[in-house]
């Protein structure tokens, strides 16, 4: 079966550093989605990856190993307004977006 | 604006009332998909369209209907719902369904059956 995993729920302070895991085992791979979704509204693209290495982005980088199965999202100089939860998703040989249940990241002064 | 529209944004509803709901975009994008979201689950795709007149099951297509007359717009339709389909619902579109695309959100329905 197809399989995303993150971790449920993270906390981390304002000002510091995390980091959100993701590893995948889907039929095929065409690439990486991460998402940010706040509570109660829609999801809005962060990045995409489909080679391996990372992707810088302001304060987002985002990770890809294939050959592990393993994605991170990297959150630096954390704001309150980063508490959300972030979604990672694989687009898989059918070109289907398998989606992972999304990691709830909860900011704390 | 760019947007994804959806109608209603909120829905209480009894068992077997036939329901539609609304979804339109304005980016001409020729890829839609009907996603739903519940507590402690991913986004689940219910159907999708990679162009007009072309509708394909997604993961949990029982008890849904779509139709995709016109490019922009991409109803969901609930023939006689049931209290399992109590859900957030969104709909996506990108302007293609090659694997790099983004996609847009609407901003969501979040549907109550009783």
């Amino acid at each position: 079966g197809q399989n995303i995993d993150q971790p449920t729920e993270m906390t981390a302070t304002e000002g510091a550093i995390v980091q959100i895991n993701c590893t995948y085992q889907t039929s095929g791979f065409n690439g990486l989605f991460w998402y940010q979704q706040h509570a109660g509204e829609a999801p809005t693209f962060l990045s995409y990856n489909v080679l391996d290495g990372l992707e810088e982005k302001g304060r987002f980088s985002s990770f890809l190993s294939r050959s592990k199965g393993y994605s991170y999202l990297l959150l630096k100089e954390l704001q309150m307004k980063d508490s959300a939860s972030y979604l990672c998703a694989v687009f898989d040989s059918n070109y289907q977006l398998i989606w992972g249940a999304g990691t709830k990241l909860i900011i704390k002064p | 604006e760019a947007q994804v529209t959806q109608n209603p944004r909120y829905l209480i509803t009894v068992t077997g009332k036939k329901l539609t709901v609304t979804c339109s975009q304005n980016m001409n994008h020729e890829y839609m998909s009907w996603y739903r979201q519940d507590p402690g689950l991913g986004l689940r795709q219910i159907y999708y369209s990679m162009n007009v007149e072309v509708t394909d099951k997604g993961d949990v297509p029982e008890g849904y209907k779509v139709s995709r007359k016109e490019k922009r717009n991409f109803p969901l339709i609930l023939e006689s719902p049931s209290p399992n389909q109590t859900s957030l619902y969104f709909c996506a579109s990108s302007p293609t369904s090659d694997p790099y695309n983004e996609q847009f959100f609407g901003p969501g329905t979040r549907l109550t059956v009783l």
